[in-house]
């Protein structure tokens, strides 16, 4: 059983670019949800995928969007990157969409530098 | 209580002793209470996941209780040792937006 994995570890970009990153589920796990952490503060929830469809979102603008594949693996997108983006983004995943009671498995997170 | 809250935010506890630190949520629409232990350089991993009232749980040194009614969770740790030193997360499950609400942790550091 393999674990959920983040890719790449550590980015660095300019404000105004677009950055894509990805995140690998647990094996037969269908839901992933994403999460910002800024320095000094716990995670900030993003948004869930569940097989495919988006099923749940915090308080992020639109520039924040994501993609869920029939691998169930997940894609987290941010356009317009604002220095306040830099962060660590946690990718989580679990068996089932929306149970209260589901535990979340967390990949080891991509370091997100905006200059 | 309308966010998650944890305290202290850190603290120090020598070898040997034991610990514990609060976890403060909304205890109106009330699903479920995660704590997740994250060590510094690894993922965090899951702890526990509480949903009664009154409910008690343990792995190992750590234990957990609930109260969902006055919207607290206590963790403690038995006899810490040095592999306890890590941030102790808690998270609030809210049905409206399928979402994990976190608070901003305690940061143990366990000394020899």
């Amino acid at each position: 059983e393999t674990g959920v994995t983040q890719s790449p570890t550590h980015l660095i970009k300019t404000r105004g670019q677009q950055v894509t990153l990805r995140c690998s589920s647990q094996s037969g796990h269908n839901t992933v949800s994403w999460y910002q952490q800024a320095l000094g503060q716990g995670p900030q929830f993003i948004f869930q995928y569940y097989r495919e469809e988006e099923n749940g979102r915090g308080n992020f603008p639109p520039r924040f969007s994501g993609l869920q594949f029939p691998n169930y693996s997940s894609e987290l997108n941010v356009n317009a990157l604002e220095l306040d983006d830099s962060a660590l983004y946690l990718c989580a995943s679990s068996l089932r969409g929306g149970a209260s009671k589901e535990t979340q498995y967390f990949g080891p997170g991509t370091r997100l530098l905006v200059l | 209580i309308l966010n998650v809250e944890q305290s202290p935010q850190s603290l120090h506890v020598q070898e040997g002793d034991s610990t514990n630190f609060t976890c403060s949520f909304p205890s109106s629409n009330f699903y479920a209470l995660h704590w997740y232990r994250w060590e510094t350089a690894k993922s965090p991993e899951a702890l526990f996941v509480m949903t009664l009232n009154g409910d008690e749980k343990k792995k190992g040194r750590i234990s957990a209780t609930l109260n969902t009614k006055e919207g607290y969770s206590y963790l403690y740790i038995k006899g810490s040792q040095p592999e306890d030193s890590a941030t102790y997360l808690c998270a609030s499950f809210k049905a409206a937006g399928n979402k994990l609400t976190f608070g901003g942790g305690t940061r143990v550091l366990v000394k020899p």
